[in-house]
């Protein structure tokens, strides 16, 4: 059974950069049927995608946020990453990693991890 | 860039009941990329409907989903205690590749 772990600094300052590691467990990020991806959500609020990578490296951003994400992805570690730099308080969320099938949708979801950007 | 619009925001109604949860887009969605989940207090969201109308893995008959173009439906036949939640439509579009949440929309016990 396929599991994603988020894992990272519960607290990031003001102007730098959040760095969170999902890593999954029971698949291989290098499965060529899937991609994988990153969906945040601010307290109280609805979901909103972050952005989606393949194993072939290839990227995909929301292009609110294009111009502060980066995902990568370890295939040696079975894991991807995300950095989102020049946080503010607006940043503040729980963030999830999840899998793609393209054409499905995200399934499974990890179990999130609460990021509070704050000085 | 395509919006998506759930509504209504809040339904209450009581266990048994049917609920009727739409989901509109701003312009017109491939079906197949039409996707809905619940999300309870706490936990992550889960998928429930893909390609519009196909139940996820695990999902009970009483969930269904229709529609085509700009506007869908996520239908709980018979709401169940452990129905009351909140729903996400979400979408994919291809130029440039972006996935889309609707807002929610939360069944609540009446």
């Amino acid at each position: 059974q396929l599991q994603l772990q988020e894992s990272g600094p519960g607290l990031v300052r003001p102007s730098e950069t959040l760095s969170l590691t999902c890593t999954v467990s029971g698949g291989s990020v290098s499965s060529s049927s899937y991609y994988w991806g990153w969906i945040r959500q601010p307290p109280g609020k609805g979901l909103e995608w972050i952005g989606t990578i393949y194993y072939s490296g290839s990227t995909y951003y929301n292009s609110s946020l294009k111009s502060r994400v980066a995902i990568s992805i370890d295939t040696s570690k079975n894991q991807f990453s995300l950095k989102l730099s020049s946080v503010t308080a607006a940043d503040t969320g729980v963030y999830y990693c999840a899998r793609l099938a393209w054409g499905v949708g995200f399934d499974p979801w990890g179990q999130g991890t609460l990021v509070t950007v704050s000085s | 860039e395509i919006v998506l619009t759930q509504s209504p925001g809040t339904l209450s109604l009581s266990p048994g009941e049917r609920a009727t949860l739409s989901c509109r887009a701003s312009q017109s969605v491939s079906s197949r990329f039409l996707a809905w989940y619940q999300q309870k207090p706490g936990q992550a969201p889960r998928l429930l409907i893909y390609e519009t109308s196909t139940r996820a893995t695990g999902i009970p008959d009483r969930f269904s989903g229709s529609g085509s173009g700009t506007d869908f439906t996520l239908t709980i036949s018979r709401l169940e205690p452990e129905d009351f939640a909140v729903y996400y439509c979400q979408q994919y579009g291809s130029s440039p590749p972006a996935w889309t949440f609707g807002q929610g929309a939360k069944v609540e016990i009446k």
